[in-house]
């Protein structure tokens, strides 16, 4: 099946300070992205879809001004967090898409971005 | 109402027995479904998909969706502990807009025990 690779695996960071998390498609032109996050024990929930090329759309909730995305290719697209508090930290996952659609095409996922805040 | 609700588990079976999922939805408009198996600390990994009412097989894998009842299953045959992890439904909606962007059952941890 087709990879998406996510980098970091895992980070460390002061409240305060900003994390780019990146997500790559690495053998399909991914044009859409989704970013995901799951607190333990509960279920991933959508944060944005990121078209490449345009703005991303944020799911209700969820503030546009502190997690930054950007899909400046299609095969890369970024979620930043900015100004990290404790409450931030979590496992970050991204999706993606290929630009074909049948009846076969999935969601492809990252392995995860462990995101603590201290 | 969340819009798929799945129980949290943990559910604890014997190796080789069946592990029987499920997950109830709200919203008629889903029309393609799937089951994830997550690992701890790991990304979710596709196991089956299905877009019909009516049951799907894939090796000791069997997947149930009931459209008039809104009610999806995962069946896992002969299980073995390699199986225990956590078990997401999800589904979507089968639009341009929609494709890829999924909502998730609460997921079910499973744990097969020697």
């Amino acid at each position: 099946g087709a990879v998406v690779s996510q980098h970091p695996s895992w980070v460390i960071c002061k409240s305060g300070t900003s994390v780019k998390i990146e997500c790559r498609s690495l053998d399909f032109q991914a044009t859409t992205m989704f970013w995901y996050r799951q607190f333990p024990k509960q279920s991933l929930m959508l944060m944005a879809t990121s078209n490449e090329g345009s703005k991303a759309t944020y799911e209700q909730g969820v503030e546009k001004d502190k997690f930054l995305i950007n899909h400046a290719s299609l095969t890369l697209s970024t979620l930043t967090v900015t100004s990290a508090h404790p409450e931030d930290s979590s496992f970050y996952i991204c999706s993606a898409k290929s630009d074909f659609r049948d009846e076969n095409t999935e969601a492809f996922f990252g392995q995860g971005t462990r995101l603590t805040v201290v | 109402q969340k819009e798929v609700e799945q129980d949290p588990g943990p559910l604890s079976v014997p190796e080789g027995a069946i592990v029987s999922l499920n997950c109830t939805y709200s919203n008629s408009a889903f029309q393609y479904f799937m089951w994830y198996r997550q690992y701890s600390r790991k990304g979710p990994e596709l196991l089956m998909y299905t877009y019909s009412s009516g049951n799907k097989e894939d090796g000791r894998f069997t997947a149930q969706v009931d459209k008039s009842s809104k009610y999806i299953s995962l069946f896992i045959r002969d299980s073995q502990p390699s199986d225990s992890a956590t078990y997401l439904c999800a589904m979507t909606l089968w639009t341009t807009d929609s494709w890829g962007k999924l909502q998730f059952g609460a997921g079910t941890q499973v744990v097969v025990t020697p």
